[in-house]
């Protein structure tokens, strides 16, 4: 069965500091993986997926995610913070045929500090 | 296009008794899943339908279930409420396959007293 780890449940970044979150997924094959926000009291809004067709992916928001396959890793990384980003950020993993459409990790809460 | 609506936004129930959920996907997608927020779990998987049959199904126990209908809206039901179904219940919509980007509504707070 498929799983994300996220490392670390907290991350703070000054406004204009590089933004890195991690993930790591398990999968037996290849995956479908995929980064979602919330904001608060809000539902996921997609911010980008990986399908296999390019390892580097670029979503919105400035937003974007390497998938490495070797080191098992989907990072999302934006170059320049801003407070508008503080938000919890999900990874996710899906394979076709899998008995779970989507396989959340337990979230990262962003803080943007001014 | 409207994206997935949930009705209702807040629900405020008492234990043992039942509740049942609504959510209407994007037009022209066919599939809806469900998904439970808790601290303490996160996100994890309820049940998938797609055409009016469930297609897949989470670790939860019987009390909750799901329909969909033929204009591809769902509800979900859970009954004999415990105070640990307290959570943001959402839906989510994609087209047809299981690797299809899925799009969440803003989701149910439903609170079990």
């Amino acid at each position: 069965a498929q799983s994300v780890t996220q490392l670390g449940s907290h991350v703070s970044v000054s406004e204009g500091a590089l933004v890195l979150l991690r993930c790591n997924y398990s999968s037996s094959v290849p995956p479908y993986l995929f980064w979602y926000v919330q904001y608060p009291n809000q539902g996921l809004q997609l911010l980008l997926k990986y399908t296999s067709a390019a390892t580097l992916v670029k979503g919105i928001n400035g937003f974007e995610a390497e998938f490495k396959k070797s080191e098992t890793s989907f990072h999302l990384t934006k170059p320049s913070a801003h407070m508008s980003d503080a938000a919890e950020y999900f990874c996710a993993v899906s394979v076709q045929g899998g008995s779970e459409k989507l396989v959340f990790g337990k979230g990262t809460k962003l803080t943007v500090n001014p | 296009k409207a994206g997935v609506t949930q009705t209702p936004r807040y629900l405020i129930k008492t234990r043992g008794q039942q509740v049942t959920l609504s959510c209407s996907p994007i037009s022209g997608h066919r599939s809806v899943s469900w998904y439970q927020q808790t601290p303490g779990q996160g996100l994890q998987f309820l049940f998938e339908y797609f055409s009016e049959t469930q297609r897949n199904k989470g670790n939860f126990p019987g009390r909750f279930s799901g329909r969909q209908f033929s204009n591809s809206r769902s509800e979900m039901n859970v009954s004999t409420l415990e105070l640990g179904d307290s959570a943001l219940y959402l839906c989510a919509s994609s087209l047809d396959m299981a690797t299809d980007t899925q799009y969440f509504g803003p989701g149910t707070r439903l609170t079990v007293l």
